[in-house]
């Protein structure tokens, strides 16, 4: 069975750039989260899709991060404009009906 | 407020040796407990699900305990190896909205 995949793996921008990152989730998972997780933290949720809906951006900074999932299958996370405390590992994660999600390798973003 | 905390921050001990990490919470109520392995460069990757109402589960070398009394959890590791250098987090379930509450994790390294 296929993982979680991501891409780009890494991502060097400047500030004000704008960056974007893909997921495509093992196939037949509904639910799909984006996590951001700073050097020495643990993951923070950024937002949760059930199917292309979603179920959870509250922590979301909303006036420069957005992501879609429009066919229920992959997702796209954009950033724009970035800024230095942006710079962190993008994860994604999927899950079927039960509570174990299974994790993508990560896009380390550096915004310098 | 919820959270988890973890203890110690970071550990070194020699290979195989046995070590214990500690997780005190208090997110209330909570439906699960989990612990995640999370190599450097690597997403987490599950180690055991516990519900609030198991006291311990076992994957392979590692065994988590549950106190739900307490709000305290353990992750033991028997005969370390030293692929098992790596960040171990704690996350909780809450009961309420399904949301995770990630500890920051504690940094093991194993020496040969």
């Amino acid at each position: 069975e296929a993982g979680v995949a991501q891409s780009p793996r890494y991502k060097i921008i400047e500030k004000r750039q704008s960056v974007a990152f893909w997921c495509n989730p093992i196939s037949g998972h509904a639910t799909l989260y984006w996590y951001q997780q700073i050097l020495g933290q643990g993951p923070k949720l950024l937002i949760q899709f059930q199917n292309n809906g979603v179920v959870d951006d509250s922590q979301l900074p909303k006036d420069r991060f957005s992501a879609e999932r429009l066919k229920g299958v992959d997702s796209t996370l954009k950033i724009q404009p970035a800024k230095l405390e942006d710079s962190a590992v993008y994860l994604c994660a999927s899950s079927s009906d039960l509570p174990e999600q299974f994790f993508g390798p990560g896009t380390r973003l550096t915004v310098l | 407020k919820n959270q988890v905390e973890q203890s110690p921050q970071s550990l070194i001990i020699l290979e195989g040796k046995n070590c214990t990490l500690q997780c005190n919470y208090t997110v209330s109520p909570f439906s699960n407990l989990r612990w995640y392995k999370q190599d450097t460069g690597r997403g987490p990757v599950s180690l055991t699900i516990m519900t609030f109402s198991e006291n311990t589960k076992s994957n392979g070398r590692y065994t988590a305990t549950l106190d739900a009394d307490t709000k305290q959890s353990s992750l033991h590791i028997t005969a370390s190896q030293l692929s098992d250098s790596a960040s171990y987090i704690c996350v909780v379930d809450m009961d309420s909205n399904y949301q995770l509450i990630w500890g920051a994790g504690t940094k093991l390294i194993i020496k040969p």
